[in-house]
C-alpha cells in the first residue's frame, strides 16, 4: 500500500542544518500524525493535525516545527537538532469519524544527526 | 495514563507452525480500541487486526486472530500457519474512544525459520 508517502527515505544532517521531512497521503483522510521511533522504545506521538489544525503537541522541543498546509500534506521542519534526535520518523493518517479507524503509516524517514 | 506492555522482545516460530504474541495494557477506561501492527524491514507499519473493547467476540483476519481478555487487560495475537513473510516487528497499540492518541508497546521481533 502506498497511501502514505514520506520523503526523503534517509537523511543525514549536521546539528546546525535546517531540513524538512515531507509526508503526503492519498487516502482522503482528514487527520495526520508525526511519530518518532527510537530503538527499544515505544513509538512516541509528536504532533496531531485534524482538519489542518494542530490539535495535539506532546511536549516536543521547538527545534521540531510541524506544518500542515492542507489535509493531504504534512511537513516536519528540523532546525538545530541534537544527536538524540536520530531516529525513524513516521507519518500516519486516519479518517476521524470514529476512534476505531486505524492509522495508516508511511515508510518513515531515517534521520541521522552527526 | 495508558500503558501497553509487550513482554517478549523476540519470538521464533517454524514455518507452518502457530505462535502467540503477548500484550497487556493498563487503562481505567471502558471504551477503547486495540490494534496489532506489523513492521517489516521495509519499515511501513501495517495494520494486522483490530478489536473494539465492547465486542466480546475475538477478531479474526485470515491466519491472524486475537485472544481478548478484557478483565485481564490482555490482547494476544495468534498467527497460524506461519509464513516467512510474517517475519517482522509486531506492535500492540491502544486507543481510547475519547481521543486520537495511539499508545504503542515496545514491540516483539518475530523470526520465522524453515
Amino acid at each position: 500500500e502506498t497511501g502514505v508517502t514520506q520523503t526523503p527515505r534517509h537523511l543525514v544532517m549536521g546539528m546546525t542544518n535546517k531540513k524538512s521531512l515531507k509526508c503526503e497521503q492519498h487516502l482522503g483522510h482528514n487527520a495526520m500524525y508525526w511519530y518518532k521511533q527510537s530503538a527499544k522504545k515505544p513509538l512516541e506521538l509528536m504532533f496531531v493535525y485534524s482538519l489542518e489544525e494542530r490539535v495535539e503537541n506532546n511536549s516536543v522541543p521547538s527545534r521540531f516545527s510541524p506544518e500542515c498546509p492542507n489535509s493531504s500534506h504534512l511537513f516536519l521542519h528540523l532546525h538545530t537538532l541534537q544527536p538524540e534526535d536520530s531516529a525513524l520518523y513516521l507519518c500516519a493518517s486516519s479518517q476521524e469519524r470514529s476512534s476505531n479507524q486505524p492509522q495508516h503509516f508511511g515508510d518513515g524517514t531515517r534521520l541521522s544527526i552527526l | 495514563a495508558q500503558t501497553v506492555t509487550q513482554s517478549q522482545p523476540e519470538m521464533s516460530v517454524q514455518e507452518a507452525e502457530t505462535v502467540t504474541l503477548s500484550c497487556t495494557y493498563d487503562t481505567s477506561e471502558s471504551d477503547y480500541y486495540l490494534f496489532w501492527y506489523k513492521q517489516p524491514p521495509s519499515r511501513q507499519m501495517i495494520l494486522v487486526i483490530r478489536q473494539e473493547a465492547y465486542k466480546q467476540q475475538n477478531a479474526t483476519e485470515n491466519r491472524f486472530s486475537v485472544n481478548f481478555q478484557k478483565a485481564a487487560k490482555s490482547f494476544s495475537l495468534k498467527i497460524s500457519d506461519s509464513q516467512l513473510g510474517d517475519a517482522a516487528m509486531y506492535f500492540c497499540a491502544y486507543r481510547s474512544a475519547s481521543n486520537r492518541k495511539l499508545t504503542f508497546g515496545t514491540g516483539t521481533r518475530l523470526q520465522v525459520t524453515l
